[in-house]
């Protein structure tokens, strides 16, 4: 079966570096997105991987290993708006996303 | 701004009474989805449209249904919500349905509350 699995709780400080991770098993694979969600809020992008390796984009990175079947999220210099749930979401062979549960990450000052 | 609308944000219903939530979409992006979100949980995809085309997930229960009668509008009709079915309501779209990178774009969904 299809299946992604993330932490269901982290906690971090303000300030600090935070990686949330993400395994996923899926029929064929076709790159993995990272989303932000606030509490009542819609998914909003972060990120998408197709390639292994790192892509940075400011404070937020995003890791891909496929032959491992993982990724990570990385968030540096946290901030109290960076407390929110993260989604992460492989796409199957039929482009379809198959959705995390997500990570609810608490920063605390 | 190019965005996808949800209306309403809030909607409270009776227990088997039908309710109709509401997507528009300004990016004329091809594809639609409906989403059901509950609480700490992932969305789960009900069913989506590419153009006119239907595509219903194997475990969405009869209750639901959809129409998509342009490019720009899609509905979400719940014929007889139950208890069970309070939830997040999320629409998004998507430039393709397959071949190439397809990031969703995500409205601010409706809030369900059945008494």
């Amino acid at each position: 079966g299809q299946n992604i699995d993330q932490p269901t709780e982290m906690t971090a400080t303000e300030g600090a570096i935070v990686q949330i991770n993400c395994t996923y098993q899926t029929s064929g694979f076709n790159g993995l997105f990272w989303y932000q969600q606030h509490a009542g809020e819609a998914p909003t992008f972060l990120s998408y991987n197709v390639l292994d390796g790192l892509e940075e984009k400011g404070r937020f990175s995003s890791f891909l290993s496929r032959s491992k079947g993982y990724s990570y999220l990385l968030l540096k210099e946290l901030q109290m708006k960076d407390s929110a749930s993260y989604l992460c979401a492989a796409t199957d062979s039929n482009y379809q996303l198959i959705w995390g549960a997500g990570t609810k990450l608490i920063i605390k000052p | 701004d190019a965005m996808v609308i949800q209306n309403p944000r809030y909607q409270v219903t009776q227990f088997g009474k039908p309710v109709t939530l509401s997507c528009s979409q300004t990016l004329n992006h091809n594809v639609m989805y409906w989403y059901q979100q509950k609480s700490s949980q992932a969305p789960k995809l009900l069913f989506h449209y590419y153009d006119k085309d239907f595509n219903n997930e194997a475990d969405t229960p009869d209750n639901f249904q959809s129409r998509r009668p342009n490019t720009s509008f899609c509905f979400l009709d719940i014929r007889s919500p139950g208890l069970g079915d309070a939830a997040m309501y999320l629409c998004a779209t998507s430039g393709t349905s397959g071949g190439s990178y397809n990031e969703q774009f995500f409205g601010p969904g409706t809030r369900l509350t059945v008494l």
